[in-house]
């Protein structure tokens, strides 16, 4: 089945630095990617969704100064925390599709960001 | 009104015994997707189903099963003769047009099944 790859899993770094993280669909083209954060112990919200070769689409009251997402390629996103805080201390997950419209959404298993 | 309501925050069950989780949702499109999700304490997300608005016929996989009533716009997922390998948060989700075709999950529910 299709496979997405995320990566780190798991990264602690200081505030005020940046994190970058990788979304890569492994065996299918993914035209579309989103992002997701977790809150503990909450649900997922969508931060932003990017096509491929388009600038990202962010959701209401997402930052696009300090999330920023790249989608270069049909196979990578990246999302970049730009001067991370404590507060940003959170669950990131993508998950991605292909252009058809009954494509099911792929997930990766998530990177765990923590801001000391 | 929430798109996707999951009603039960947290259940805790006994292993063996029956659980349904439940899930309201709300569109006004007639086209739409439903799905259900797990999500163990290793927090990826684990695909368990995705239904179509046009396909009522209930679904058995194993010792899942789900519950699809336009009618009443539940989707309700029952676990039989639970296991403590189920213990994790469930979320069910929506797309649709109406909300963008971007996936719009519940607050989740999370089981506990204790030996």
């Amino acid at each position: 089945g299709a496979v997405v790859s995320q990566h780190p899993s798991w990264v602690i770094c200081k505030s005020g630095t940046s994190v970058k993280i990788e979304c890569r669909s492994l065996d299918f083209q993914a035209t579309t990617m989103f992002w997701y954060r977790q809150f503990p112990k909450q649900s997922l919200m969508l931060m932003a969704t990017s096509n491929e070769g388009s600038k990202a689409t962010y959701e209401q009251g997402v930052e696009k100064d300090k999330f920023l997402i790249n989608h270069a390629s049909l196979t990578l996103s990246t999302l970049t925390v730009t001067s991370a805080h404590p507060e940003d201390s959170s669950f990131y997950i993508c998950s991605a599709k292909t252009s058809s419209y009954n494509s099911p959404l792929h997930f990766g298993n998530g990177t765990r960001l923590t801001v000391t | 009104a929430q798109k996707v309501t999951q009603a039960q925050t947290e259940i805790s069950v006994v292993e063996k015994e029956d659980v349904t989780l439940d899930c309201v949702y709300e569109t006004r499109d007639t086209t739409y997707y439903l799905f259900w999700y797990k999500q163990p304490p290793s927090g990826e997300l684990v695909f368990l189903i995705r239904r179509n608005s046009f396909d009522e016929q209930n679904e058995i996989s194993g010792r899942y099963s789900w519950n699809f009533q336009k009618s009443t716009s539940s989707f309700n997922f029952t676990i039989t003769a639970s296991q403590v390998v189920d213990s994790a948060v469930y979320f069910c989700a929506l797309r649709c047009l109406e909300y963008g075709n971007k996936l719009v999950f519940g607050a989740g529910t999370i089981l506990r099944v204790k030996s």
